[in-house]
């Protein structure tokens, strides 16, 4: 069985500040790893995925994760925050069996200071 | 190339009525999810079709929900009666087969409210 765990249901930054979100799986199975970006009032976007390449990933808007094995982690970052950011953030992992099928995180909502 | 279609966006009924939400996916794509996202909480799978065929159908609360897609194309997630606790969103995804791995593209989501 897969599941994550995000830690921080709600994250604040200030403008052009390092953000970071937290996320750590559980999975018996080797997994496959992903971040999408819920805007309000709309469905979620991928932002970055892992499948078993590199550990490094780079995603859309200047966010990237990495996957650290050790520490079962698959924590998102970004350099620097931009007002855009400001959005809930939910971490998935499925298994490699071509089921497909995600099992989400609670979620964190990610608030950006001006 | 458009994406994932669901309507209607927002839907406020009474308990006990009945409920439809209709969904397009992206064109070419065979496999279809219907998910339901509680408020605060990450979605959670309610059914999977592949083409027509419902091939994970164990988390939909079959005593009230429903669900087809009859040509493998659209499909309709189906609520009745509605109860209070069914207020959420419900989201449709879709994905393409024959990939490593199949990225999944949502939709908008419905936003139901039961009172």
């Amino acid at each position: 069985a897969q599941s994550v765990t995000q830690l921080g249901s709600h994250v604040s930054v200030s403008e052009g500040a390092l953000v970071l979100l937290r996320c750590n799986y559980s999975s018996s199975v080797p997994p496959y790893l992903f971040w999408y970006v819920q805007y309000p009032n709309q469905g979620l976007q991928l932002l970055l995925k892992y499948t078993s390449a590199a550990t490094l990933v780079k995603g859309i808007n200047g966010f990237e994760a990495e996957f650290k094995k050790s520490e079962t982690s698959f924590h998102l970052t970004k350099p620097s925050a931009h007002m855009s950011d400001a959005a809930e953030y939910f971490c998935a992992v499925s298994d490699q069996t071509g089921a497909n099928n995600l099992f989400f995180g609670t979620g964190t909502r990610l608030t950006v200071i001006p | 190339e458009a994406g994932v279609v669901q309507s209607p966006r927002y839907k406020i009924i009474e308990k006990k009525q009945p409920v439809a939400f209709w969904c397009n996916p992206i064109s070419g794509h065979n496999t279809l999810y219907w998910y339901l996202q509680n408020l605060g909480q990450g979605p959670e799978l309610l059914i999977r079709y592949e083409n027509e065929e419902a091939v994970d159908d164990s988390q939909l609360p079959k005593d009230r929900f429903s669900a087809e897609r009859l040509k493998g194309v659209d499909s309709t997630l189906k609520i009745q009666p509605a109860e209070l606790g069914d207020s959420a969103v419900y989201l449709c995804a879709s994905s393409a087969i024959g990939q490593t791995y199949n990225e999944q593209f949502f939709g908008p989501g419905t936003r139901l409210t039961v009172l």
